[in-house]
């Protein structure tokens, strides 16, 4: 029973690339949530999505971020055009999405922009 | 906006119990506590919630006041591998976390 995966661990961009970061949630889990944490920073909620569904993107910045959770494959936290303050932590939490259940979370991919 | 105050940081002596508190005075009827850790530099760790009960788990056991407004979480055997940030947090069931600062546990051999 393979838990919350990410990947990948960690992700060397350069300024004006693009990131491109992977959650596969639980087995049977439906809800995606993504949080970022900036060194020596809180963890900060980004956007919760279902299958095919952004439920809560209030967390998300305006622009160069995008996220989806498409019906086959693991959910995609994208980032345009990096910049450095771009460089954290992104953690990736799934849940069943029913009942007082907590997350489940991944390791977290480390970007570095470079 | 977190709901919850947590002391900034903590010392338990290794072997002892640590009871770490949390205040929530504005907790809602339908909103659970939960806790959870973060050890350096890992994902966070869920431990354990409640409602209105006491719980326990293999890892820890939650006392909640009959009000509701304070918790507090106990490590029954606090170890090394159990310094970590510890996380308290009130939500309503299928809601989104949010994370506040946190209690920064230190274990001390």
């Amino acid at each position: 029973n393979a838990g919350v995966m990410q990947n990948p661990r960690h992700l060397v961009r350069r300024r004006g690339q693009e990131a491109r970061l992977r959650c596969s949630p639980m087995k049977g889990h439906s809800h995606v949530y993504w949080y970022r944490q900036l060194p020596e920073e809180g963890l900060k909620f980004m956007v919760y999505l279902q299958k095919e569904n952004i439920i809560d993107e209030s967390g998300m910045p305006k622009e160069r971020f995008s996220a989806e959770f498409p019906k086959e494959g693991p959910s995609i936290l994208r980032i345009q055009q990096v910049v450095r303050g771009d460089s954290a932590a992104y953690f990736c939490a799934s849940s069943p999405g029913q009942g007082a259940s907590g997350y489940t979370f991944g390791s977290g991919t480390r970007l570095t922009v470079v | 906006d977190a709901k919850t105050t947590q002391p900034t940081s903590m010392d338990c002596a290794e072997g002892r119990a640590a009871n770490l508190p949390c205040n929530h005075s504005t907790i809602s009827g339908n909103e659970y506590v939960y806790w959870y850790r973060q050890i350096h530099s890992q994902g966070p760790q869920y431990i354990i919630h409640g409602l209105k009960n006491n719980e326990t788990n293999e890892m820890a056991s939650l006392i909640i006041t009959e009000d509701r407004k304070s918790s507090t979480l106990i490590l029954p055997h606090a170890t090394l591998r159990d310094t970590a940030v510890y996380y308290c947090i009130v939500r309503p069931r299928d809601d989104k976390i949010i994370f506040g600062k946190g209690t920064r546990l230190h274990i001390l051999p």
